[in-house]
């Protein structure tokens, strides 16, 4: 069965410094997403993509963040300057289509330590 | 999205049938209800959907009450493995700009062996 990938599974960084996490979401999939769930807490939507550019994104979702797909296979999400308070866990999700009755794929997240 | 109301917690034995509730009062007339499940230290899981008729896929089913604003999710005959934190979320059929799910906090179940 297809299934979204992510790498790495942990990451330890150190504030201040830039993070890629990268995703391959199912090759048939057309939307792109990106969640986090800090340690304890809910999981929040940062941003969805589709056709190379960001369809919307969340507040969360500030200028330290951006998106890419940089080929046909690899989406990902780059911090650009860490800081200890982005440490959670990072979930890429892709979809079909946006229709509502179309459901999302999770990958098994990436976990961020920013120390 | 509209907002859904679940339990926070739920107990129950293993081998036994579980139900779910969510409550959804506000939900639009082209709202899917969605549910997804989070297992321990893993990613969203999917596990059902529907819009008014009642669902069954290999996972669980999805009851549906005639005035939508309320729907169950049952686990036939719960496993250990069920034990997860399972969301209810409403999602716009039209989509819109490729929004996000709306997680809340879920019900956390709890399975006895």
């Amino acid at each position: 069965e297809p299934e979204v990938t992510q790498t790495p599974s942990h990451q330890v960084t150190q504030m201040g410094q830039e993070v890629i996490l990268r995703c391959v979401p199912i090759s048939n999939h057309l939307y792109f997403y990106w969640y986090r769930q800090i340690l304890g807490q809910k999981v929040e939507f940062l941003v969805s993509f589709y056709n190379n550019e960001i369809s919307e994104k969340s507040e969360i979702f500030d200028d330290q963040f951006s998106v890419e797909r940089p080929d046909g296979s690899n989406f990902t999400l780059k911090i650009r300057s860490t800081k200890l308070e982005d440490s959670a866990m990072y979930f890429c999700a892709s979809s079909e289509s946006v229709r509502g009755n179309y459901e999302q794929y999770f990958g098994p997240g990436t976990r961020l330590t920013v120390t | 999205d509209a907002k859904t109301t679940q339990p926070n917690s739920m107990e129950s034995n293993e081998e036994e049938p579980v139900h779910l509730p969510c409550n959804h009062s506000t939900i639009s007339g082209t709202d899917y209800i969605h549910w997804y499940r989070q297992l321990p230290s893993q990613g969203p899981e999917y596990v059902i959907h529907g819009l008014t008729s009642n669902v069954n896929n290999r996972m669980a089913s999805l009851a549906i009450a005639e005035d939508r604003k309320s729907s169950t999710l049952i686990l036939h005959r719960a496993t250990l493995r069920d034990a997860a934190v399972y969301y209810c979320i409403l999602r716009g059929h039209s989509g819109g700009g490729a929004d996000g799910l709306t997680f809340g906090k879920g019900t956390h179940l709890i399975i006895q062996p």
